[in-house]
């Protein structure tokens, strides 16, 4: 079962910072977050992912509570090209027996 | 650098019958994950090779089969087709060093069987 919850779906104007939330209550101490997004019929592309400090690149940001119960994934200005639907999940990158489990995600809509 | 590559990108099959699905990793990359997808289910994890071993596997029937080359290619093949085995296959590549394990995902096979 995957171990995150998302909101179903969420919308966002284009050109505004799109905050995606992700609950990981039961997240371990060496578990990793990870976000990736899926436009229509494609495969999933990988985003961003972080252990317990904030991290940024070139496509967005993450932000992980200092609890690491929870994070955020920041779109800083949501395009049009950013529809789709985001998946947060946590793995521990040694443990081959989990894989990525991916849950339902969020449906982010940017509207024009 | 080259991503992950699958084929064929599209497939029509109808019950019964086999299919054998191809994944190319990014160079470099050892570990080949695949995954099937489904408007119900979701994304569902089927197996991972590494190394040509299969070194992981999901709750999928003995109809789901894979393997993997010396080059790290790797294959899946599913036999006896069935009408639910319409599904888009997603095969993703990681280096399989332990460290963090970000998979690559390819565009996909998606297959249809009548």
């Amino acid at each position: 079962d995957a171990k995150t919850t998302q909101p179903t779906s969420m919308d966002c104007a284009e050109g505004r910072a799109a905050n995606l939330p992700c609950n990981h209550s039961t997240i371990s101490g060496n578990e990793y977050v990870y976000w990736y997004r899926q436009i229509h019929s494609q495969g999933p592309q990988y985003i961003i992912h972080g252990l317990k400090n904030n991290e940024t690149n070139e496509m967005a940001s993450l932000i992980i509570t200092e609890d690491r119960k929870s994070s955020t994934l920041i779109l800083p200005h949501a395009t049009l090209r950013d529809t789709a639907v985001y998946y947060c999940i946590v793995r521990v990158p040694r443990d081959y027996g989990q894989n990525f489990v991916f849950g339902p995600g969020t449906r982010l809509s940017v509207l024009p | 650098k080259a991503g992950v590559t699958q084929t064929p990108r599209y497939l029509i099959k109808t019950r019964g019958q086999q299919v054998t699905l191809s994944c190319s990793p990014i160079s470099g990359h050892r570990s080949v994950s695949w995954y099937q997808q489904t408007p119900g289910q979701g994304l569902q994890f089927l197996f991972e090779y590494f190394s040509e071993t299969q070194r992981n596997k999901g709750n999928f029937p003995g109809r789901f089969s894979g393997r993997q080359f010396s080059n790290s290619r790797s294959e899946m093949n599913v036999s006896t087709l069935e009408l639910g085995d319409s599904a888009l296959y997603l095969c993703a590549s990681s280096l399989g060093d332990g460290r963090a394990e970000t998979q690559y995902f390819g565009p996909g096979t998606r297959l249809l069987v009548l």
